[in-house]
């Protein structure tokens, strides 16, 4: 079965810092792996996906993460922070095949950015 | 991508009546879409698999008879929740997959309130 877990509700940063949001599954087939963020009462917005065609992805608004089949980890990384990366960010997995699209998400990480 | 509106975005309804809420893939067909369910800081759960031309799949622990989900076209699917309690005041996501491109297409959410 697969499960999505991410480790800290909360991220505080200040604005031009490292960000890092740390995800970890759990599955029995490679999986398929995404980060969305979601701004208050919207809906989710597609960072970057993981489809076994490269372990270092790059996604929009500078953010990237790297699969790491070693660590069952797909940690999101953006060198800076700016204030309009504040909001709330959902890591989630699905196997292939059939069953895709029944996406498992993670507990979801708030970002705040201090100026 | 493609586009999924909901309709409508928000709704505020008495406890006993039945909600509808639509989905609709603006631009792009497809025989399958879901249904999440977000409650008040947590994350999103899959409630069911909305299939074109056949009955809908539940998960484990939503109930079919309260949550009626019909398939109308391959551009619509509509959830509708009946008998509506307090407790069934969430915000109701539904996606649209891309198997080809291994993507999702989230829609903008509904807000259902349930006084």
């Amino acid at each position: 079965a697969q499960s999505v877990t991410q480790l800290g509700s909360h991220v505080s940063v200040s604005e031009g810092a490292l960000v890092l949001l740390r995800c970890n599954y759990s599955s029995s087939v490679p999986p398929y792996l995404f980060w969305y963020v979601q701004y208050p009462n919207q809906g989710l917005q597609l960072l970057l996906k993981y489809t076994s065609a490269a372990t270092l992805v790059k996604g929009i608004n500078g953010f990237e993460a790297e699969f790491k089949k070693s660590e069952t980890s797909f940690h999101l990384t953006k060198p800076s922070a700016h204030m309009s990366d504040a909001a709330e960010y959902f890591c989630a997995g699905v196997a292939g095949g059939t069953s895709y699209g029944k996406l498992t998400f993670g507990q979801g990480t708030i970002l705040t950015v201090h100026p | 991508g493609a586009v999924v509106s909901q309709h409508p975005s928000w709704v505020i309804c008495k406890s006993g009546t039945s909600v509808k809420i639509e989905c609709r893939s603006l631009d792009f067909q497809a025989t399958t879409m879901f249904w999440y369910r977000q409650f008040p800081k947590q994350s999103l759960m899959l409630m069911a698999t909305s299939n074109e031309g056949s009955k809908a799949t539940y998960e484990q622990g939503v109930e079919k008879d309260k949550f009626l989900i019909n398939h109308a076209s391959l551009t619509l699917s509509t959830l509708t929740v009946t008998s509506a309690h307090p407790e069934d005041s969430s915000f109701y996501i539904c996606s649209v997959p891309d198997i080809r491109r291994y993507e999702q297409y989230f829609g903008p959410g509904t807000r259902l309130t349930v006084t």
